[in-house]
């Protein structure tokens, strides 16, 4: 298996826009994972999804972030409208019997 | 609420010198406690995990930690660091399924010839 996967790798979007990032887990995880990552904040769960279905979203800062998981071998994150401070490496992992493998993350930069 | 503390922001030692990375957790519940290595640019890469059984688990790469409920700890630790080892290590606990990680905030390795 290629590991998780995710698109793009680094994205750069003005102020405002609407924003997606897709991920490709391992096949066969049930869990999907994604993260967000920040100097001043480390590592913070966002949402997480068990069988394709939203456990846990607590940790979606606001309203304009969305996560969707349509099938088992895709999900996005969408940013709408997207804002400076959303700028982080966003993480995808995906796990089987508690043991998660990350994506490479996407760098997004808001500016 | 579950959460992770690494004490070390940065730590440096000499190369083939041992290691040790500290990480206290508060968790209600037996843990599921995990350590990630993150390279520049790089995702995080699954040392090793405690679930239950031995104290001292294994991992890859040469690293072990000890799990010691007494202490609320699981440090990491290796005998001797190569310059590969350079990266930002994170402890991390589970849920009771292993899920829903809960990350402390990362200790950086810096490794000197």
């Amino acid at each position: 298996d290629a590991g998780v996967i995710q698109s793009p790798r680094h994205e750069v979007t003005e102020m405002g826009q609407e924003v997606t990032l897709r991920c490709k887990p391992i096949s066969g995880h049930d869990y999907l994972f994604w993260y967000r990552q920040t100097m001043m904040r480390g590592l913070e769960l966002l949402i997480y999804f068990n069988n394709n279905v939203p456990i846990d979203d607590s940790g979606m800062p606001e309203d304009r972030f969305s996560a969707k998981m349509p099938n088992a071998s895709f999900s996005t994150l969408k940013i709408q409208p997207s804002e400076p401070r959303d700028s982080a490496v966003y993480f995808c992992a995906s796990s089987l019997r508690g043991r998660a493998f990350f994506g490479q993350g996407t760098r997004l930069t808001v500016v | 609420a579950q959460s992770v503390t690494q004490p070390d922001i940065h730590i440096t030692v000499s190369e083939g010198a041992s290691l040790e990375l500290r990480c206290n957790y508060s968790y209600g519940a037996t843990p599921y406690l995990f350590w990630y290595v993150q390279s520049p640019g790089q995702g995080l890469q699954l040392l090793l995990k405690y679930f239950s059984g031995d104290t001292l688990v294994q991992g890859i790469k040469g690293f072990e930690a000890e799990f010691k409920r007494s202490q609320s700890s699981f440090n990491l630790r290796k005998p001797s660091v190569h310059w590969s080892d350079a990266a930002e290590y994170f402890c991390a606990v589970g849920n009771n399924a292993g899920n829903m990680l809960t990350f402390g905030g990362g200790t950086r390795l810096m490794v000197k010839p």
